[in-house]
């Protein structure tokens, strides 16, 4: 049963351009997202958030969108960097419930040079 | 100057087995965790642990055990393993267990366990 999708596998991005990553959720009760971001042969690092009060949050080149109606998030990197290049995990949180997020099974970023 | 640390990196091993993956943080935080990424490359989190709690995923089979010798560490015991056990394992630790989603959980770097 998988709560939290990301439907594509991989993207490939000109540097420069536009990255926007997706991520679908089933659970009406999740409240809080985040995008986590791994490297090969380390741990996914925390990225940036989102609480379902909001539709939006930026920092930096990063911004993270928020459709509770369409049970959507999606994440936009602009512009693109070759550093970006990394798996990216969307996470979502069952309402209040601590620490337990439900991770996505990750969408894989290539910025082409 | 790593945040989460385990050890090994790589383990191989025969089916039957018994071995230990170790976790360090050196972050003052209250609270560990194990996750299992599974060959379709879900993360999904086997234990959440502080020094009055042990949330386990009633997924997890008895045979994977969190031992906590002291607030920075979290070791993942795994008896009798079997070939459904290959997967990556993650320790993490976050500020708190029940506090703000907004305390980031943060990540070692895995262990790569290989059931022949």
């Amino acid at each position: 049963d998988q709560q939290v999708k990301q439907n594509s596998p991989s993207l490939s991005v000109q540097e420069g351009r536009i990255s926007i990553l997706n991520c679908d959720y089933t659970n009406s009760m999740f409240d809080y997202f985040l995008w986590y971001k791994k490297y090969p042969a380390e741990g996914p690092t925390f990225l940036i958030s989102i609480s379902s009060i909001k539709d939006k949050n930026e920092d930096g080149r990063f911004t993270v969108f928020l459709n509770k109606s369409a049970k959507h998030l999606s994440l936009h990197i602009v512009p693109s960097q070759p550093g970006d290049s990394a798996v990216y995990f969307c996470a979502a949180r069952p309402d209040n419930y601590g620490q337990n997020f439900v991770f996505g099974p990750g969408t894989r970023l290539s910025v082409l040079p | 100057d790593t945040a989460v640390s385990q050890t090994p990196k790589y383990l191989v091993t025969q089916m039957g087995n018994d071995k230990s993956i170790k976790c360090e943080q050196n972050l003052g935080h209250d609270t560990m965790y194990w996750y299992k990424q599974d060959s379709k490359k879900f993360l999904k989190i086997m234990f959440s642990y502080n020094n009055k709690e042990l949330i386990i995923n009633e997924t997890v089979p008895n045979r994977f055990s969190p031992k906590s010798p002291d607030k920075a560490h979290l070791n993942l015991h795994i008896n009798s393993l079997e070939l459904g056990d290959s997967a990556v394992y993650f320790c993490a630790s976050s500020q708190s267990l029940w506090g703000r989603a907004s305390d980031t959980q943060y990540f070692g770097p895995g262990t790569r366990l290989t059931v022949l």
